[in-house]
């Protein structure tokens, strides 16, 4: 079956920190991965995506994530986590076929809090 | 570039009433998709429209809930009769068709059921 597990609810980090969100898939074929941040009340903002090459990617704000084929992960990373990353981030993988995107699969969500 | 506008905001209503949200891509996406989050989940999809065509509709409880666009732009998501379970944030996404491009969110739509 088609799943995304992110094992960790709630991390709670220092401001300056760095930041490792876990996420593995479980997928048929080589899919498309993607990270996703939502800030209360808002939709979702794309940070990264991978779709292939280089396995490791670079997102906005800092954000970088790794493939590893290996270990089916795309961990989230972010060497100094400011006060605004505070927010929920959601792994989820997607079809890699050349029409359009098709059903996204989501984790859970991570909850990131900040701590001053 | 204009954002996905969703209406409304906030909905709360009793169980076995009806409900409607709206949703408007941006321009020229000619993909749309309607979303549902439950309180502690990622989202899971409803529905996928590709110009006012229905390209996976598998997990839309169609006996209670139904959608549409017309003339390929706007959306509208309808559930009637509500049930308690049907308490979430229903988010609206637009992409353009070619492949790998990513899903544009909405804020969505809170929906309370009583």
């Amino acid at each position: 079956a088609q799943s995304v597990t992110q094992p960790d609810i709630h991390i709670t980090v220092s401001e300056g920190a760095s930041l490792e969100l876990r996420c593995n898939y479980s997928y048929g074929a080589t899919p498309y991965l993607f990270w996703y941040v939502q800030s209360p009340g808002q939709g979702l903002q794309l940070l990264l995506k991978y779709f292939s090459g280089d396995t490791l990617v670079q997102g906005i704000k800092g954000f970088e994530a790794e493939f590893k084929r290996s270990q089916s992960s795309f961990n989230l990373r972010k060497p100094s986590v400011h006060w605004s990353d505070a927010a929920e981030y959601f792994c989820a993988v997607g079809p890699n076929y050349g029409g359009s995107q098709g059903n996204l699969i989501f984790g859970k969500g991570t909850k990131l809090s900040v701590k001053p | 570039e204009a954002g996905v506008a969703q209406s409304p905001r906030y909905k709360i209503i009793e169980k076995r009433q009806s409900v409607a949200f709206w949703c408007n891509p941006i321009s020229g996406h000619a993909t749309l998709y309607w979303y549902q989050q439950i309180l502690g989940q990622g989202p899971k999809l409803l529905i996928q429209f590709q110009n006012n065509g229905v390209v996976d509709d598998s997990q839309l409880p169609k006996d209670r809930f139904s959608a549409e666009r017309l003339k390929g732009v706007d959306s509208t998501l309808k559930i009637q009769p509500a049930k308690l379970e049907d308490s979430a944030v229903y988010l609206c996404a637009s992409s353009p068709i070619r492949g790998g491009s990513p899903l544009h969110f909405g804020n969505g739509t809170r929906l309370t059921v009583t």
